[in-house]
């Protein structure tokens, strides 16, 4: 069964520490997968995908397949990084993390 | 370009009744899906509708159905509600569906009494 594991309900980092939101999936074939964000008071929206493999507000994410891992990193947390992020895989949804940028 | 469109924001309804809500996808988007948001169950898919066609379904009950328009647009339709069926509908469109990103609406806010 397809499925994606985001262990942490929250993550709090200090502001300019490296943040990496950890997210594991399930599925035979070759994944889709997607990270998606939410910021307070606005719409889900994708942050990037992992066919692109680009850089997004300095988040990167590497899809591992031997540890059907696709974690996102980035190497210095901003505030403006606080919000709800979400992994999916096509249409599975992760229960999501939510990071904390602590001034 | 106007983004993905929700109507109506808010609804209000009891046990037993039936609800219709609505999606207008982004101009161009032929791939609309529809999720449910919970604070236990997270995002959870419901279906996708690609071209008029149910494409891909979820693990819900038939009491949740939808279908789409020629020009895109998209309706979920529950029945017979239940207290469990209170959440966050959101709906999402993409050009095709598959690997291409999703869209989100605001999402329809759907309370049962």
């Amino acid at each position: 069964a397809q499925r994606v594991t985001q262990p942490e309900k929250l993550l709090s980092v200090f502001k300019g520490a490296p943040v990496e939101l950890k997210c594991n999936y399930s599925y035979s074939g070759s994944p889709e997968l997607f990270w998606y964000v939410q910021y307070s008071r606005q719409r889900l929206q994708l942050l990037l995908r992992h066919i692109s493999r680009e850089s997004i507000k300095g988040f990167t994410a590497d899809l591992n397949k031997g540890e059907t891992s696709f974690h996102l990193k980035k190497p210095f947390a901003q505030e403006e990084d606080s919000a709800m992020y979400y992994c999916a895989l096509k249409y599975i949804f992760g229960t999501g993390t939510r990071l904390k940028v602590l001034a | 370009k106007a983004g993905v469109t929700q109507t109506p924001r808010y609804l209000i309804k009891t046990r037993g009744q039936q609800v219709t809500l609505s999606c207008s996808p982004i101009s161009g988007h032929r791939s609309v899906s529809w999720y449910q948001q919970t604070p236990g169950q997270g995002l959870q898919f419901l279906f996708e509708y690609f071209s008029e066609t149910q494409r891909n379904k979820g693990n819900f009950p038939g009491r949740f159905s939808g279908r789409q328009f020629s020009n895109s647009r998209s309706e979920m339709n529950v029945s017979t509600l239940e207290l469990g069926d209170s959440a966050l509908y959101l709906c999402a469109s993409s050009w095709t569906g598959g690997n291409q990103p999703q869209h989100f609406g605001d999402g329809t806010r759907l309370s049962i009494l």
